[in-house]
């Protein structure tokens, strides 16, 4: 079976860094995915691993080890409408489906 | 670019009736069209993949003759909800992919959802 495991839920205070991280086990691999997906809203797409490193947008970034079936988003200098669910997801090898873990709920604190 | 589009944006019906969602791609064509369903604090479940003149590929559970998809175009796919029942009540996400090959990795772009109640 497919299996993708993150904290339920996290806090951090305003300006803060926050690091969510994310394991998997999965049948086969092509890529993770991180989304942020604000209440009541569609996930937004925030960064894409397929090779082991990190990679750096802004305020955010992700990082992957293949081998360890581990990645984490970290957040920096958070600010209060960062508070979000972030969901983690495995794209399996051949039809582009994702797996997705059940979210990570991220609270900001003034 | 890349903006995917659902209409309506909320309903609310009657148990028994049937209710059409449209998924549409508005500036780019889209191979593959995926739809899922959340439930509150619950994360997105995969309901069924869609390829544009084909058949859906339906999830595990998921029953198809309930679940009607229609991947009529490149810019377009429907989920109706049949007989619809207060179980049924749920957010409805729909995704499309790139069909672009020159684009690098296989990003899903989101519709806005619906939320559909059932009475």
């Amino acid at each position: 079976g497919q299996n993708i495991d993150q904290p339920t839920e996290m806090t951090a205070t305003e300006g803060a860094i926050v690091q969510i991280n994310c394991t998997y086990q999965t049948s086969g691999f092509n890529g993770l995915f991180w989304y942020q997906q604000h209440a009541g809203e569609a996930p937004t797409f925030l960064s894409y691993n397929v090779l082991d490193g990190l990679e750096e947008k802004g305020r955010f970034s992700s990082f992957l080890s293949r081998s360890k079936g581990y990645s984490y988003l970290l957040l920096k200098e958070l600010q209060m409408k960062d508070s979000a669910s972030y969901l983690c997801a495995v794209s399996l090898d051949s039809n582009y489906q994702l797996i997705w873990g059940a979210g990570t709920k991220l609270i900001i604190k003034p | 670019g890349a903006v995917v589009s659902q209409h309506p944006s909320w309903v609310i019906c009657k148990s028994g009736t049937s209710v059409k969602i449209e998924c549409r791609s508005l500036d780019f064509q889209a191979t593959t069209m995926f739809w899922y369903r959340q439930f509150p604090k619950q994360s997105l479940m995969l309901m069924a993949t869609s390829n544009e003149g084909s058949k859906a590929t339906y999830e595990q559970g998921v029953e198809k003759d309930k679940f009607l998809i229609n991947h009529a175009s490149l810019t377009l796919s429907t989920l109706t909800v049949t007989s619809a029942h207060p179980e049924d009540s749920s957010f409805y996400i729909c995704s499309a992919r790139w069909l672009d090959s020159s684009f690098s990795y296989n990003e899903q772009f989101f519709g806005p959802g619906t939320r559909l109640t059932v009475l």
